[in-house]
């Protein structure tokens, strides 16, 4: 089965619209972390968005935001206020144990997001 | 503070041939990852490198193999060189232990092969 399943190949929001990219994942892990990535057409992986298992609140850094809903093992990216820059893949990942035993990533297929003028 | 280097950026080979990459992490990371992205298989693990020890290793054949140095900068290795092996290589560092989380990419070396 696999880890971390992005259901949404490709995604189109007009800008300044939030829009929101879904992530779930399995894992039997007590402990374990989500990440969220962009990537550009340039390539590289720009970290987003950071959510602990064990994080009571969902995660936020400026525009983006984590809905954690653990008991649904969801883990789904809102970005507000969309802008031309933010068009671009984006990737949900998964870190099973903790940050001190090991740094595997898993990822899921990703999602193209589109911003529209 | 200087993000996560990778050399060369891009790299062309013909089959057979083997290439070394170099991953430099951030300063006061000591732990290197490995990943192979390929639009057919997506994001792989290829490996993890801590206190110049492998500590993790994905699904990949012994043609790839990799090493870490005492100042934390990393190496991976593709011996004889498949047409399938063209790809996307990237590397991340991150500190370990206690509330590190966050794991940072290089900008990837995008190899060729012919």
């Amino acid at each position: 089965a696999q880890k971390i399943t992005q259901t949404q190949p490709g995604m189109f929001v007009q800008e300044k619209e939030a829009v929101t990219l879904d992530c779930t994942y399995d894992t039997s892990d007590q402990s374990y972390g989500l990440f969220w990535y962009k990537q550009p057409s340039s390539g590289e992986m720009i970290f987003l968005i950071y959510q602990g298992s064990y994080d009571e609140q969902n995660a936020t850094e400026g525009r983006y935001s984590l809905n954690f809903q653990k008991a649904r093992k969801s883990a789904n990216l809102v970005i507000s206020a969309s802008q031309l820059g933010d068009s671009a893949m984006y990737f949900c990942a998964m870190r099973e144990g903790t940050s001190g035993s090991a740094r595997q990533l898993t990822f899921g297929s990703g999602t193209q997001l589109t911003v529209l003028p | 503070k200087a993000g996560v280097t990778q050399t060369p950026r891009y790299l062309i080979k013909t089959r057979g041939q083997q290439v070394t990459l170099s991953c430099s992490p951030i300063s006061g990371h000591r732990s290197v990852s490995w990943y192979q992205q390929t639009p057919g298989q997506g994001l792989q693990f290829l490996f993890e490198y801590f206190s110049e020890t492998q500590r993790n290793k994905g699904n990949f054949p012994g043609r790839f193999s990799g090493r870490q140095f005492s100042n934390s900068r990393s190496e991976m290795n593709v011996s004889t060189l498949e047409l399938g092996d063209s790809a996307l290589y990237l590397c991340a560092s991150s500190l370990v232990g206690g509330r590190a989380n966050e794991q940072f990419f290089g900008p990837g070396t995008r190899l060729t092969v012919l």
